[in-house]
């Protein structure tokens, strides 16, 4: 399994602000993903993010209001531009498990940043 | 793309009861059905999962059924305590190794002492 530390735990921001959250991962991985878990929800994907190209993004998500970086196979970020109330959420990193190079399908998530915009 | 339906949305039960969380898909072709536990601010942690070439699975007092027929998968957990108090997710994929998972809305389940 791998160990994914995020950063911040949490965060209480102004609106109008930006925040950016980052993700390191003991180890190498093609495939890191984005979620948001708002309160009491299930968790929602924001963008899948390989080392090497552009996020994609699921619908209902811009590159303008959370662009991510992926520098490396180890490493990610994820930017909460110009927030607002309604971006008060859990933001949680995840990356996926692999066995000899082929993804496994398992997810194994980072503790989560928990975000709250005034 | 894949859509994911869980119920029910909330669940209680006695100390020492069954637990049973069902969940559909409408994607026939997925073939990974994992579930996850997120106890109260940790992160969601997966307990158990099965794939498409296996009816059920078992892992002490959690069992995870699957029926490809009707796409649908249920999780039952055996003489529940007190700590199995949890949101438990189911989710699905199609494990080509490119798409991510996609969760069910969640349940919340009750353990009473």
């Amino acid at each position: 399994s791998a160990v994914i530390s995020q950063k911040p735990s949490r965060d209480i921001c102004q609106r109008g602000t930006s925040l950016t959250i980052q993700c390191q991962v003991d180890s190498q991985v093609t495939m890191m993903f984005w979620y948001r878990q708002q309160p009491g929800q299930s968790l929602t994907l924001i963008a899948t993010a390989n080392q090497g190209s552009e996020a994609t993004y699921e619908s209902g998500f811009v590159i303008d209001k959370f662009p991510i970086s992926r520098p490396n196979l180890t490493f990610s970020t994820l930017t909460v531009s110009n927030m607002s109330p309604e971006d008060s959420s859990i933001y949680l990193c995840s990356v996926a498990g692999a066995i000899g190079g082929t993804n496994t399908g398992e997810l194994f998530f980072g503790e989560g940043s928990r975000l709250t915009v005034l | 793309g894949e859509n994911v339906e869980q119920h029910p949305s909330t669940l209680s039960v006695q100390e020492g009861d069954s637990a049973v969380i069902k969940c559909t898909y409408s994607d026939s072709a997925s073939n990974y059905f994992p579930w996850y536990k997120q106890e109260l601010g940790k992160r969601p942690q997966l307990i158990i999962d099965i794939r498409s070439n296996v009816g059920e699975k078992k892992d002490q007092r959690i069992a995870v059924t699957l029926n490809k027929t009707a796409k649908h998968f249920s999780l039952h957990i055996t003489e529940t305590q007190p700590e199995d108090s949890a949101v438990y997710f189911c989710a699905a994929i199609l494990n080509s190794g490119n798409t991510p998972l996609v969760f069910g809305k969640g349940t919340r389940l009750s353990v009473i002492a």
